[in-house]
């Protein structure tokens, strides 16, 4: 079945430095989304990506989908504190329905 | 707009025991999934609902888990004769469904807490 794999696993940063995730899927994807979800708490929705190649920015952040539509990374640029949490991404398939598989997620920790 | 719904938020259960999990969708949404987490863990997929029929129950086992979306009501996950392995959170997400491609941004609810003594 469809795997989607993301490094690192943990990250450890001090405050203002820069942050990525890359996520990778075993077989090629209709969408990707990406989550956040804070410690104790639930995921939130971040963003889709739709488009091979597709780049998105929120703020800080900066959501990429590769060409083949198998992989993708979020950037954030200056973490702050409040950026602690994990990060999942969200593939959707390509075929019946769009059934999605959450990644391993990317645990960070924003040291003051 | 209130949105995903998910009772009770923290649960106790002696090992054989039954468990109920109850997720009421956000409005609108017809499209129900649930997940586990363990500590430390990612999101494991269990099962994905519409109203009245189960679409993909791939991710939940044969045993003992069963899930449910009635017409009227919220959704159940409901787990029989629990044991200490099924100690987790339990994530319930909706979505709408509407422009398939386009969509299916999952709006979790708070979760519930199971603790199997």
């Amino acid at each position: 079945g469809q795997q989607v794999m993301q490094i690192p696993q943990y990250q450890h940063v001090q405050e203002g430095e820069d942050f990525t995730t890359y996520c990778n899927s075993s077989t090629t994807l209709s969408n990707i989304q990406w989550y956040k979800q804070r410690p104790g708490g639930h995921p939130v929705f971040l963003i889709q990506l739709v488009k091979s190649g597709e780049v998105k920015k929120q703020k800080r952040l900066t959501f990429q989908f590769g060409e083949a539509k198998k992989n993708s990374s979020l950037h954030i640029t200056a973490t702050q504190t409040t950026d602690v949490g994990t990060y999942f991404c969200a593939g959707l398939n390509s075929g019946g329905y769009q059934k999605v598989t959450f990644g391993t997620g990317t645990k960070l920790q924003v040291i003051p | 707009n209130a949105g995903v719904m998910q009772n009770p938020r923290h649960l106790v259960r002696r090992r054989g025991q039954e468990a109920r999990l109850r997720c009421s969708p956000m409005k609108g949404h017809s499209h129900v999934y649930w997940y586990r987490q363990l500590p430390e863990e990612g999101l494991k997929f269990m099962v994905y609902l519409q109203k009245e029929n189960i679409i993909d129950e791939s991710g939940m086992p044969k045993e003992r888990f069963s899930a449910e979306f009635p017409k009227e009501g919220p959704s159940i996950l409901r787990i029989q004769q629990v044991v200490r392995g099924d100690s987790a959170a339990y994530f319930c997400a909706s979505s709408s469904g509407r422009g398939q491609r386009s969509y299916n941004e999952q709006f979790f609810g708070p979760g519930t807490r199971l603790t199997v003594l």
